[in-house]
């Protein structure tokens, strides 16, 4: 069973719309949790990050993390051109790890 | 800000040779990494280090490669006989603590021939 999942793509959204991006995992005892964008050929850069139940928000992006579910998505409201980008997902792993395992990433064009 | 700097931006070797892959990390940080991205494929999880010494490495970290940090501010990665699977970009990434944000370099893309 893959660690970090994710829908590979592409999600399309008209400019303006709201994107909705979904990740799952496989280790309940996951607890933190990272979003991430990729311009192609660029580094990552993170965006959000959430370690409790609930809702996050920060300006137009909004993380959701629901444990039980081993559920985390990210809300990216407004969506503009400039979003258009892969969005990794990225746990933790529970104990005294130091990793952080990436999901294979979901792609994001929105549409002008 | 403070950034991750890595160099070079670009490495092409042949096959079997030496690299060394270079990183300053952001200067209050602890825990330093090495990821790998294949191209179309996801980030990879190399190594981690702490207190001058590996704490965490994965499968794909092999005897072939090894991590250093000569003197206070550099980070090395070295892959001893480069293989033609061993093409990637190469993120340094630094972080204040574990499970804290990861910053990243802007990588230093490998070409094995």
């Amino acid at each position: 069973q893959k660690e970090v999942e994710q829908n590979s793509g592409p999600l399309s959204v008209p400019e303006g719309a709201i994107a909705s991006l979904n990740c799952t995992y496989s280790d309940r005892g996951s607890q933190s949790f990272f979003w991430y964008r990729q311009y192609s050929g660029k580094s990552p850069e993170l965006i959000m990050f959430i370690y409790s139940n609930g809702d996050k928000e920060d300006g137009r992006f909004t993380a959701q993390l629901n444990k039980a579910s081993q559920y985390v998505s990210l809300l990216i409201r407004d969506s503009q051109p400039s979003d258009s980008a892969t969005y990794l997902c990225a746990v933790k792993v529970p104990g005294g790890y130091q990793k952080v395992t990436f999901g294979t990433g979901t792609k994001l064009q929105v549409i002008p | 800000e403070p950034e991750v700097t890595q160099t070079p931006s670009h490495q092409v070797t042949q096959m079997g040779q030496e690299v060394i892959l270079r990183c300053v990390p952001i200067s209050n940080h602890l825990y330093f990494y090495w990821y790998r991205q294949i191209l179309g494929q996801k980030v990879e999880f190399l190594v981690s280090f702490y207190n001058n010494e590996i704490s965490e490495k994965s499968e794909i970290f092999d005897d072939q490669f090894s991590v250093e940090r000569p003197d206070g501010s550099n980070f090395t990665l070295k892959i001893r006989s480069t293989k033609l699977e061993d093409s990637a970009m190469y993120f340094c990434a630094s972080s204040t603590g574990i499970g804290e944000k990861l910053f990243f370099g802007s990588g230093t893309q490998l070409s094995v021939l």
